[in-house]
């Protein structure tokens, strides 16, 4: 079975700059997140969606950053405009139900701001 | 909110020696599951606590969630290099059914 994409693979911006990230969970998964990790730090829940609905969104900087899911498949990410506090990888993970199940990874987008 | 502890954050052993990582949360858990990343890679998911002092193996390794499900453990035995990365344990809460991420524990191997 195919695992989960994401692209791109790495991305290096300047501050003030706008940048999207893109995702495809594993077929059939309903349940996709978005996570933020911090190098040294554990992945941290930006949004999670059931389908195409936002399921939980409290930690996402709605500020900046604004995510979506087009017809319950694939999903963009997007921060407008990045801060430096920004770099960090971003994970996608899909799930065939919720968070009681295990969560399949993508390899993240490396991002960079300067 | 609910946070998740880990320790050590790092821990070196020389290879064929055994690690141990413990995970602590703030809160009771729904259950409790063990990802690994690799360096430079994405996390992993390695196994599932559901059940009040379960222990479940896999070959060389030895999870274990507590009896009050708030903390858990990972046990490697004799480690290979293999089992470089860093080990993370994320919790599910009662209720919000939201899963936490720990802080980690990379493991590095000594030949």
């Amino acid at each position: 079975e195919a695992g989960v994409a994401q692209s791109p693979r790495y991305k290096i911006i300047e501050k003030r700059q706008s940048v999207a990230f893109w995702c495809n969970p594993i077929s059939g998964h309903a349940t996709l997140y978005w996570y933020q990790q911090i190098l040294g730090q554990g992945p941290k829940l930006l949004i999670q969606f059931q389908n195409n609905g936002v399921v939980d969104d409290s930690q996402l900087p709605k500020d900046r950053f604004s995510a979506e899911r087009l017809k319950g498949v694939d999903s963009t990410l997007k921060i407008q405009p990045a801060k430096l506090e920004d770099s960090a990888v971003y994970l996608c993970a899909s799930s065939r139900k919720g968070q009681a199940e295990k969560l399949f990874f993508g390899s993240g987008t490396q991002l960079s701001v300067l | 909110g609910q946070q998740v502890m880990q320790i050590p954050q790092y821990q070196h052993v020389q290879e064929g020696e055994d690690f141990t990582t413990y995970c602590n949360s703030s809160t009771t858990l729904s259950n409790i599951q063990w990802y690994k990343q690799r360096p430079g890679g994405h996390p992993v998911f390695l196994i599932q606590l559901v059940k009040s002092g379960e222990v479940k193996k896999q070959k060389r390794l030895t999870f274990q969630f507590g009896e009050a499900k708030k903390n858990s453990s990972l046990h490697i035995t004799a480690t290979q290099t293999t089992d470089v990365g860093t080990y993370f344990c994320a919790g599910l809460g009662f209720g919000n059914e939201k899963l936490t991420f720990g802080t980690g524990t990379r493991l590095t191997i000594i030949p």
